[in-house]
């Protein structure tokens, strides 16, 4: 199994709400990843677990607060997000945080109202 | 930090042509550089990958070749079909950067 799943596919959301991003993966991947994408862009790094402590964080602001709570989960908790935070929100997992492949999931499109 | 820079931003090319894309990186230990595809509405997914004790390598029609001493690496697409189509980027990553640097992308159009 070399799936990664991610959970909603889409999610709009007030600025005043919480909701929360889920992501999966059950290839014994020691690091997980939170990607930001805009159209026509690189995905950008936001978060990286490796062995579910938080290795790098990319001074992303405190709306976006992440969550390891096992090897095989990873979260993304939001609240009082901007519209300019709508963008596709990527999970990635990889062996190790070193030189390894990412397998990306589908990604959640969040639209910030 | 690494810097990777990933040329053309576009190409277009006709069905059975070839495609090059190309990418240079600044940390000279950086040892891994994935190349990913990705289609409209998906994530990234691996193509094809070197590693930094390997000059090139092939799968079917994709191939990867790596200059080590100029820092930079190609993706090689031959006999291109409109499934081809996509957004590719390349990356770079050290073992112990903890992180992969991308490229920009280069939105690739195959055309029938």
């Amino acid at each position: 199994d070399t799936e990664v799943t991610q959970t909603p596919k889409h999610l709009v959301m007030g600025m005043t709400n919480k909701k929360s991003l889920k992501c999966e993966q059950h290839m014994g991947h020691r690091a997980m990843y939170w990607y930001k994408q805009k159209a026509k862009k690189p995905p950008e790094l936001m978060f990286v677990y490796s062995y579910e402590k938080l290795s790098i964080n990319e001074s992303v602001p405190s709306r976006f607060s992440p969550e390891c709570p096992n090897s095989s989960l990873l979260n993304l908790h939001l609240h009082a997000l901007q519209p300019e935070d709508s963008a596709l929100y990527l999970c990635a997992s990889s062996l190790t945080s070193g030189a390894d492949t990412q397998y990306f999931g589908p990604g959640t499109r969040l639209t910030v109202l | 930090g690494e810097n990777v820079e990933q040329h053309p931003s576009t190409l277009s090319v006709q069905e059975g042509d070839s495609a090059v894309i190309k990418c240079t990186y600044s940390d000279s230990a950086s040892n891994y550089f994935p190349w990913y595809k990705q289609e409209l509405g998906k994530g990234p997914q691996l193509i094809i990958d070197i590693r930094s004790n390997v000059g090139e390598k092939k799968d079917q029609r994709i191939a990867v070749t790596l200059n080590k001493t100029a820092k930079h690496f190609s993706l090689h697409i031959t006999e291109t079909q409109p499934e081809d189509s996509a957004v590719y980027f390349c990356a770079a990553s050290s073992t112990n950067a903890g992180k992969s640097t991308f490229g920009d992308g280069t939105t690739l159009t195959v055309k029938p």
